[in-house]
């Protein structure tokens, strides 16, 4: 049972443009998200957060959207750059609960 | 400080063969994760424990799967006996205090390949 899920496995978008990820979820107790970015031969690293009490935070060139009615959030990458080529992870918890259960992950690549 | 430190970071075994991950978390954080990465299901929660102690090990797939940590700064999870269905990237996770939300911090993971 995938409680959180990336359908898409991967992305190409050309630098410059934006990027957008998607995350679907089905457990509506989540109320904690997650994004984590991880690059080959590391581990993942954590990249941007969102609370259900808001449907937006924005970090530089990161903004994480949440839906909450829809069961959605996307991270938007505005503008790509090639370092941003990585897998990137959505993952979601309950607040008091300790434990983040993450999608399968997208692969973007970002091309010259 | 140093983060989050497994080793090894490759592990190559026979099949049958007891394979031992180790974890060292960041110093300070009280709760471990064990994760498994797979291209099917993504990173899997395997079990964590909080203050040493294991809260969760319903994602342990099979009872060939152990985990201990008997100090706040070193934890193992070990397969015996190994399978080649086994094979993955084992990651370990530190955190602060995820009950208020902060973030998990990842070790490089551990390949390994059963043969």
């Amino acid at each position: 049972d995938q409680q959180v899920k990336q359908n898409s496995p991967s992305l190409s978008v050309q630098e410059g443009r934006i990027s957008i990820l998607n995350c679907d979820y089905t457990n509506s107790m989540f109320d904690y998200f997650l994004w984590y970015k991880k690059y080959p031969a590391e581990g993942p690293t954590f990249l941007i957060s969102i609370s259900s009490i808001k449907d937006k935070n924005e970090d530089g060139r990161f903004t994480v959207f949440l839906n909450k009615s829809a069961k959605h959030l996307s991270l938007h990458i505005v503008p790509s750059q090639p370092g941003d080529s990585a897998v990137y992870f959505c993952a979601a918890s309950i607040q008091g609960a300790q434990k983040l259960v993450f999608g399968q992950g997208t692969r973007l690549t970002i091309n010259p | 400080d140093a983060g989050v430190i497994q080793s090894p970071r490759h592990e190559v075994t026979e099949m049958g063969q007891e394979v031992t991950l180790r974890c060292k978390p960041i110093s300070g954080h009280n709760s471990l994760f064990w994760y498994r990465q797979t291209m099917m299901r993504g990173l899997e929660l395997l079990i964590y424990f909080n203050n040493n102690v294991p809260i969760d090990d319903s994602g342990m797939p099979e009872d060939r799967f152990s985990a201990k940590m008997p100090n706040a700064s070193f934890s193992t999870l070990k397969i015996q006996p190994s399978e080649p269905r086994d094979s993955a990237v084992y990651f370990c996770a530190s955190n602060l205090n995820p009950k208020m939300n902060t973030e998990a911090f990842f070790g490089q993971g551990t390949r390994l390949t059963v043969v």
